[in-house]
């Protein structure tokens, strides 16, 4: 069946940087792309980004911009997330979420979630 | 920077309906913002519901419906069950990037 599948939970210093994988199985991972999406304790999702697995092409939230990074590995069908220069207000659950595919991917939306990959900034 | 807002909190008794309303600070929401409703229970991770404003996906329970209303796009609970109570979210697509709406927590009572 379609899933992904996260990394375990983190804990990181103030300033630190922090990289959460996402590993995809049961379709072809270079035609769906992916997206990131967070959500702090007790807030609302809030999107991240997109990264294209054909080619690596990504396309950020400006909330992130500079400090955001997303990559893929076609031979382990993994995309990653790398977010630096942490702050206690990057606490959250972080979300791989698959999203549609082909030149009008953004008609299909979002459909499978992975099961959230929890970072903790702290002191 | 965009805003996306929903109702805070709606209360509809069982058997009852309801309708979630997602609007855009830019202006009224159309097909073109491809609009997805997304169910969140406690503790569990997201579950979409609709994609392109009216969409089911295969799980997605026959009572949700989602259309384009007033320059705002809504999502439509019928004949609602205990279960149905969440947060739903809306996710709005803004040509490239998106933006989630800031959730309506839905009580069943």
């Amino acid at each position: 069946q379609v899933q992904v599948v996260q990394s375990g939970a983190e804990v990181k210093k103030p300033g630190a940087s922090v990289k959460v994988s996402c590993k995809a199985s049961g379709y072809t991972f270079t035609s769906y792309y992916m997206h990131w999406v967070r959500q702090a304790p007790g807030q609302g999702l809030e999107w991240m980004g997109i990264i294209n697995p054909s080619d690596g092409t990504t396309t950020y939230a400006q909330n992130f911009q500079g400090r955001v990074t997303m990559t893929r590995v076609p031979s382990t069908s993994t995309v990653y997330l790398d977010l630096s220069s942490l702050r206690s207000e990057d606490t959250a659950v972080y979300y791989c979420v698959r999203g549609g595919f082909g030149r009008d991917y953004y008609y299909y939306g979002v459909d499978v979630w992975g099961q959230g990959t929890t970072v903790t900034v702290s002191s | 920077q965009t805003v996306v807002t929903q109702e805070p909190s709606l209360t509809v008794p069982p058997g009852g309906t309801v309708t979630l309303t997602c609007a855009s600070s830019t202006g009224a929401v159309t097909s073109g913002y491809y609009p997805n409703w997304i169910q969140q229970k406690p503790g569990q991770a997201p579950r979409p519901l609709i994609y392109s404003t009216s969409n089911k996906h295969s799980w997605t329970p026959a009572r949700f419906s989602g259309s384009l209303l007033g320059g705002k796009a809504t999502l439509t609970l019928s004949g609602v069950q205990p279960e149905d109570e969440a947060e739903y979210y809306c996710l709005l697509y803004y040509g490239g990037t998106y933006v989630f709406g800031t959730g309506t927590k839905v009580t069943v009572l």
